[in-house]
């Protein structure tokens, strides 16, 4: 069956511009993730939703990030007046239910570049 | 929610060989999960181990949890150039839902 799509699957931008990346997850899967990763680095937690609800949202950096899932699908993590700290493989993961007792499905992730 | 910590950060073998790697951790966990990432097929789920498990196997791949020295290793045997990739460990840990991930071991297979 289909996996965990991300899209677009690069994106550049410029300082300060708006942006969107999208994340459809497994059918069926309740749990959705959004991480982000650097060169070098492990997968950072950004924010966790089960169902349409963000069940976690600690992991984003500041009031510029933002996500949804209106229908307990797809998801969209948002940034506004991006920076170049931005850049980074934004990676989207979903799990067929709750409280991380089951293996995450990731999706390949969208490079993010912020000139 | 708790880090863990790969150990080495970078591993170079020749194709044939064992390669052993491990993550450290700070607290009590639920659960441990391994992964794989590679540029071809991104971050691949290999193995969950759950903390009242001590070992796992799956293929060429064996992973072990020792709670009381709050370790786990990975070991994949016979390694192939294809098993060149990064390896990350995910920590699951008191009430949080979010399996959080270490840097990572850099594994290279020579062929």
């Amino acid at each position: 069956g289909a996996g965990v799509s991300q899209t677009p699957s690069n994106k550049v931008t410029e300082k300060g511009k708006y942006v969107e990346l999208r994340c459809d997850p497994i059918s069926g899967h309740t749990a959705l993730y959004w991480y982000r990763q650097s060169l070098g680095q492990g997968p950072e937690f950004l924010i966790y939703f089960q169902g349409t609800g963000a069940a976690d949202d600690s992991g984003l950096p500041n009031d510029r990030f933002f996500a949804v899932r209106p229908e307990g699908s797809v998801s969209t993590l948002k940034i506004q007046r991006t920076e170049r700290g931005d850049s980074a493989v934004y990676l989207c993961a979903s799990s067929p239910w709750s409280g991380g007792q089951y293996e995450q499905f990731f999706g390949p992730g969208t490079r993010l570049t912020v000139l | 929610s708790q880090q863990g910590e790969e150990d080495p950060q970078a591993l170079s073998i020749q194709e044939g060989e064992n390669a052993t790697m491990n993550c450290s951790y700070k607290t009590s966990i639920n659960n441990l999960q391994w992964y794989r990432q590679n540029s071809g097929r991104g971050l691949v789920h290999l193995i969950l181990i759950r903390s009242n498990e001590r070992e796992k196997h799956s293929g060429r791949l064996r992973v072990t949890l020792d709670t009381s020295k709050k370790s786990s290793s990975l070991l994949i045997t016979a390694s192939r150039a294809a098993d060149t990739a990064s390896y990350f460990c995910a920590i699951l840990s008191g009430g949080s839902y979010i399996p959080t991930f270490g840097r990572g071991t850099s594994l290279i297979v020579h062929p």
